[in-house]
């Protein structure tokens, strides 16, 4: 089956302990993404990357890494979490620019 | 710096109903938009995507207009189910690799 998986689907940490969010996809996209999604806010892009090795920061990179080693993986680290990383976090992953987008099931994420 | 905007915020229908959900994005140089549903604590589904030199695209029950001049895209949903119930999220792609744009989303309920 076709999809995004994202791991772990759900995480309380406390601040400043490291933590790494996996995303996998199976259908040889090479564009992929993170969002975060908050009340009020809507989603936002984080960082999005063109193909391996190819990153790029979108609206909101403070606070997080991203890194693109193979084409399905591309995890989100955050080195140092803080409260305001509180939020529901989607990975997404698209065979070519501007083509249909296919998100992961999110992972949401609680930093005290 | 792209703004999308959905209207109304929410909409509350009986069954059997056709209605219409508003999309409206402040730069037209777009690659396409797409449509998402999202029910509560999931992640996001594709329902419908545009190219920018389309007009609209359908799938059953749904159906996508775009008007790049004006900004402007409407999901129309034909005879509303009680299973129709979620948010829809209009998402346009720019002239950047892989970023979407969101709304703030419609939360849709059809009561039977």
């Amino acid at each position: 089956e076709a999809q995004v998986t994202q791991n772990p689907r759900y995480l309380i940490t406390v601040t400043g302990k490291k933590l790494t969010v996996t995303c996998s996809q199976n259908m040889n996209h090479e564009y992929m993404s993170w969002y975060r999604q908050d009340p009020g806010l809507g989603l936002r892009q984080i960082y999005y990357s063109m193909n391996v090795e190819v990153t790029d920061k979108g609206d909101v990179p403070e606070g997080y890494k991203v890194s693109r080693k193979e084409k399905r993986n591309f995890p989100l680290i955050l080195e140092s979490p803080s409260p305001n990383q509180t939020s529901l976090y989607f990975c997404a992953s698209s065979p070519t620019q501007g083509g249909e987008q296919f998100f992961g099931p999110g992972t949401r994420l609680t930093v005290l | 710096k792209q703004e999308v905007t959905q209207i109304p915020a929410a909409l509350s229908v009986p069954e059997g109903e056709n209605l219409v959900l508003n999309c409206s994005f402040t730069d037209s140089a777009i690659y396409n938009l797409q449509w998402f549903r999202q029910d509560p604590g999931k992640g996001l589904t594709s329902l419908l995507l545009i190219q920018s030199s389309q007009r609209e695209q359908t799938s059953g029950r749904l159906n996508a207009s775009l008007d790049k001049s004006s900004g402007r895209s409407t999901l129309y949903i034909a005879a509303s189910q009680p299973g129709d119930s979620a948010t829809y999220l209009c998402a346009v792609s720019g002239t950047s690799y892989g970023k979407l744009t969101f709304g703030q989303g419609t939360i849709l309920t059809v009561h039977p």
